[in-house]
């Protein structure tokens, strides 16, 4: 079946510019989650949501990072006046529920920023 | 949220199990413990789960000890496609991941 998908896979943008990063979560899952992750490091949470909500907003690094889920499906990251510190790969996953502590997060395969 | 501590790095030979640990002093007691793999350039892939009791699926095998404090991750033949930072990490709703274990499977 389909898995997590993520777009665009690459994007090279420049300092101060706006991206938009795109991910489709498996069907049915209820949950989803944003990582970050610099070159040579782990996995950062940013947020994840529950259906269209987001509890937990405490992992985005700073208010130019924005992220929505609408319908319970596609979530869209945001980072505004990008700073070449935002270049990394920025993952997504998704789990049938949150909350449920026997709910695996299957992850895309993310996409890679470069701020030049 | 659950804290993990994992190896750094570990090494094993091509053909031999290998034996990830990992200590989640801090789990509580309805959190179950996960583990997922990233093998360079990919997002990470969902390995095993569980709470209390040992499982096993075709990828792997996981140990839990009985205060659950800590477990083990068994790949039983190590292959080089095993080559991978594994992670430990326990559930909730907020999926924070420690540094994970960077394995190399040695021919």
């Amino acid at each position: 079946g389909a898995g997590v998908s993520q777009s665009p896979s690459n994007k090279v943008t420049e300092k101060g510019k706006d991206v938009e990063l795109r991910c489709d979560p498996i069907s049915g899952h209820t949950a989803l989650y944003w990582y970050r992750q610099s070159l040579g490091q782990g996995l950062e949470f940013l947020i994840y949501f529950q259906g269209n909500s987001a509890p937990d907003k405490s992992g985005l690094p700073s208010d130019r990072f924005s992220a929505e889920r609408t319908g319970g499906s596609v979530s869209t990251l945001t980072i505004q006046r990008t700073q070449q510190e935002d270049s990394a790969v920025y993952l997504c996953a998704s789990s049938f529920l949150t909350g449920r502590r026997n709910s695996p997060l299957h992850f895309g395969n993310g996409t890679r920023l470069t701020v030049t | 949220d659950a804290k993990t501590t994992q190896p750094t790095s570990m090494d094993c030979a091509e053909g031999r199990a290998a034996n990830l640990p990992c200590n989640h002093s801090t789990i509580s007691g309805n959190e179950y413990v996960y583990w997922y793999r990233q093998i360079h350039s990919q997002g990470p892939q969902y390995i095993i789960h569980g709470l209390k009791n040992n499982e096993t699926n075709e990828m792997a095998s996981l140990i839990i000890t009985e205060d659950r404090k800590s477990s083990t991750l068994i790949l039983p033949h190590a292959t080089l496609r095993d080559t991978a930072v594994y992670y430990c990490m326990g559930g909730g709703n907020q999926f924070y991941f420690g540094t994970g274990t960077s394995l190399t499977v040695i021919p």
